[in-house]
């Protein structure tokens, strides 16, 4: 499978938490990121997670690890039509090497 | 705002065209990449640069030349491309390449349709 996996498409109503999971099957990973893409535009960092943290909490946005599962969630409080976007998971290995993995992107609908 | 900047924006070229993709960073990196987007694949590295010294090539195709003359600006090279080779191509980069924290900031990507 994957390295790092993600649901394809969630829609939610304005005014509405939005949960995004992804799950991650390298034990090693040290950093964990989220990104976000509008249409045709590129990839904004929009928070990130150490793997030695459990949550981390930035305004609207949540993060929550569970290393245990190897499972991650962005959580966006009181979602806005401006939040409509793709959502990148992404992980960075502790192997020397620079890369970031990422999912493949969970869409993001926000009806009004 | 975005401290890394990529031209053109849009490029649609033949197969047997030679073109160049260019990327700025004004961020004071170290450290820059390119990144392939195609509709069905996650987002795959293709190089990575360090202090000008190329350090990853992840198996790209030598259609695809990567130059890097000093830290703030990265190309990418193409020449005779394959239709499946249409995507959108961004370029990042990061303070310091390597172990540790590093954030990577994306540029808004060029997307390239190969006819």
């Amino acid at each position: 499978g994957e390295d790092v996996e993600q649901s394809l498409f969630l829609s939610v109503r304005e005014g509405d938490s939005s949960v995004i999971n992804c799950t991650y099957t390298d034990s090693s990973s040290t950093y964990l990121y989220w990104y976000k893409q509008e249409p045709g535009a590129g990839l904004q960092l929009l928070t990130y997670i150490f793997s030695n943290m459990d949550m981390k909490q930035d305004q609207r946005l949540t993060v929550l690890l569970n290393k245990k599962d190897k499972h991650l969630s962005l959580r966006i409080a009181d979602t806005q039509t401006g939040d409509s976007a793709i959502y990148f998971c992404a992980e960075k290995k502790d192997t020397g090497r620079r890369a970031l993995t990422f999912g493949s992107g969970t869409r993001l609908q926000v009806q009004p | 705002e975005t401290g890394v900047t990529q031209t053109p924006r849009h490029l649609v070229m033949g197969m047997t065209n030679k073109k160049s993709l260019k990327c700025e960073q004004h961020l004071g990196h170290n450290a820059m990449y390119w990144y392939k987007q195609s509709a069905k694949k996650p987002l795959e590295l293709m190089f990575v640069y360090s202090l000008e010294e190329r350090v990853e090539n992840n198996s790209v195709p030598s259609r695809f030349s990567p130059e890097c003359p000093n830290s703030s600006h990265l190309f990418l090279h193409l020449h005779t491309l394959q239709p499946e080779d249409s995507a959108l191509y961004l370029c990042a980069s990061s303070q310091e390449a390597g172990g540790g924290w590093d954030t990577q900031y994306f540029g808004p990507g060029t997307r390239l349709t190969v006819l």
